[in-house]
């Protein structure tokens, strides 16, 4: 049973316009969420990370937004570039040194 | 600072031999983690350790053994390899407190 969904296996983008990439949990004891991008034959890095204490966190072009009630979050990318093309992976945690429970990856193509 | 190191990036292996997938990391991290990723599928933890001598399972843990003699390896063990541990296998670090993980390139495994 997946405690963490992402249900778009991929999305398409052009150069400029804005991308929001959607995740689902279903374990309301989840407080922590974060976000990974992977490029091929890499590891993830970490992109950004959104308590449950908060709706929303902004870092540059990235904006990840949280709705507890319906146990949603999303990624916001303005503007998006062809440097974002990348399988996006969200994950969450149940306490600040949990471990991390993966969604199956959204990826994402950014077309110029 | 090299961050998380995995030897070898690429290994072909028969059933029924044995491995070790190597980690390091230099960051003094306590948390070290052991993640498979299948085709299509988000990231599975297999193993992880909180400190130096403390190893627990994840969700997949068959097949599989660690060790955590120094902060800084946390090594895989494949005692016996079946076609279905043919993956990519990913180490992961976390500093205490934090709960950002830092990823190692990962380890691509062909069990024939």
């Amino acid at each position: 049973d997946q405690q963490v969904k992402q249900n778009s296996p991929s999305l398409s983008v052009q150069e400029g316009r804005i991308s929001i990439l959607n995740c689902d949990y279903t374990n309301s004891m989840f407080d922590y969420f974060l976000w990974y991008k992977k490029y091929p034959a890499e590891g993830p890095t970490f992109l950004i990370s959104i308590s449950s204490i908060k709706d929303k966190n902004e870092d540059g072009r990235f904006t990840v937004f949280l709705n507890k009630s319906a146990k949603h979050l999303s990624l916001h990318i303005v503007p998006s570039q062809p440097g974002d093309s990348a399988v996006y992976f969200c994950a969450a945690t149940r306490g600040s040194q949990g471990n991390l429970i993966f969604g199956k990856g959204t990826k994402l193509s950014v077309k110029p | 600072n090299a961050g998380v190191t995995q030897t070898p990036k690429f290994r072909i292996l028969k059933i029924g031999q044995s491995m070790t997938l190597q980690c390091t990391q230099d960051m003094n991290h306590n948390y070290m983690y052991w993640y498979r990723q299948d085709p299509g599928m988000g990231l599975k933890l297999i193993y992880y350790s909180v400190g130096a001598g403390i190893t627990d399972k994840g969700e997949v843990p068959n097949g599989y053994n660690v060790s955590r003699s120094t902060t800084e390896d946390f090594p895989l063990r494949l005692e016996l390899a079946a076609p279905s541990q043919t993956s990519v296998y990913f180490c992961a670090s976390v500093r205490t407190g934090y709960t950002e993980a830092f990823f190692g390139q990962g380890t691509r495994l062909t069990v024939v």
